[in-house]
């Protein structure tokens, strides 16, 4: 099953313009990990933020997380086409075994 | 680059074989996990294994299995392949049981085609 779901599904920009994306989730968690994915090959990680932090930056990332929404967002700013991939959230139960449970992923394109 | 291998890095089988795919964890990790991304969707856990042992196991049939060694590399192990296992394996290694939750660092994954 699916716990956390990221919207919107497809985005496309031009390049130097900001991507937003939102990811849900539905029951209490440790943390939350976005991962980017180029065409079908392993994920890499992006960043981590936990579930006592508010927001969170790396580079031209920045990472919210409000677990009373049960809502994070990942911003991209000064998108390049390098940036087109699949982006994944993905979240961390509180007391299971560090079992990651992904989103269907948004499937961003920057166009140059 | 993650310093997570696996091998291979395709794979084609027929339906009702057998098969074993690879996973060399990044150095100092303790800790692998397996998950089975289908076309188009996220990555669903399969299993986690920690220090020899399985620790954890999603929504897979007993027909998935796996083993984890004592240099904390691990198989993967699918009996009697359905069509619907076709799909691309990830494993995914970190520490654990330090008390500190740390990040899971993936392989380039095994794409694996039933036909």
């Amino acid at each position: 099953s699916q716990q956390g779901e990221e919207d919107p599904q497809a985005l496309s920009i031009q390049e130097g313009e900001n991507a937003t994306m939102n990811c849900s989730y539905k029951t209490s968690i440790n943390n939350l990990q976005w991962y980017r994915q180029n065409s079908g090959r392993g994920l890499v990680h992006l960043i981590l933020i936990r579930s006592n932090e508010r927001e969170k930056h790396s580079g031209r990332l920045r990472v919210t997380l409000d677990t009373s929404k049960k809502s994070s967002s990942l911003l991209i700013t000064a998108s390049r086409a390098a940036d087109t991939a699949s982006y994944f959230c993905a979240t961390d139960l509180y007391g299971s075994a560090r079992q990651l449970t992904f989103g269907s992923g948004t499937q961003l394109t920057v166009l140059p | 680059e993650t310093g997570v291998t696996q091998s291979p890095t395709h794979l084609i089988k027929t339906r009702g074989q057998q098969v074993t795919l690879r996973c060399s964890s990044q150095s100092g990790h303790n800790t692998v996990s397996w998950y089975q991304q289908a076309l188009g969707q996220g990555p669903q856990f399969i299993f986690q294994y920690y220090r020899e042992e399985e620790n954890g196991r999603g929504n897979f049939p007993p027909r998935f299995s796996g083993l984890q060694f004592p240099n904390y590399s691990s198989e993967l192990n699918v009996n009697a392949l359905e069509l619907d296992d076709s799909a691309l394996y990830l494993c995914a290694s970190s520490s654990e049981g330090t008390g500190v939750w740390n990040e899971q660092y993936f392989g380039p994954g095994t794409r694996l085609t039933v036909t």
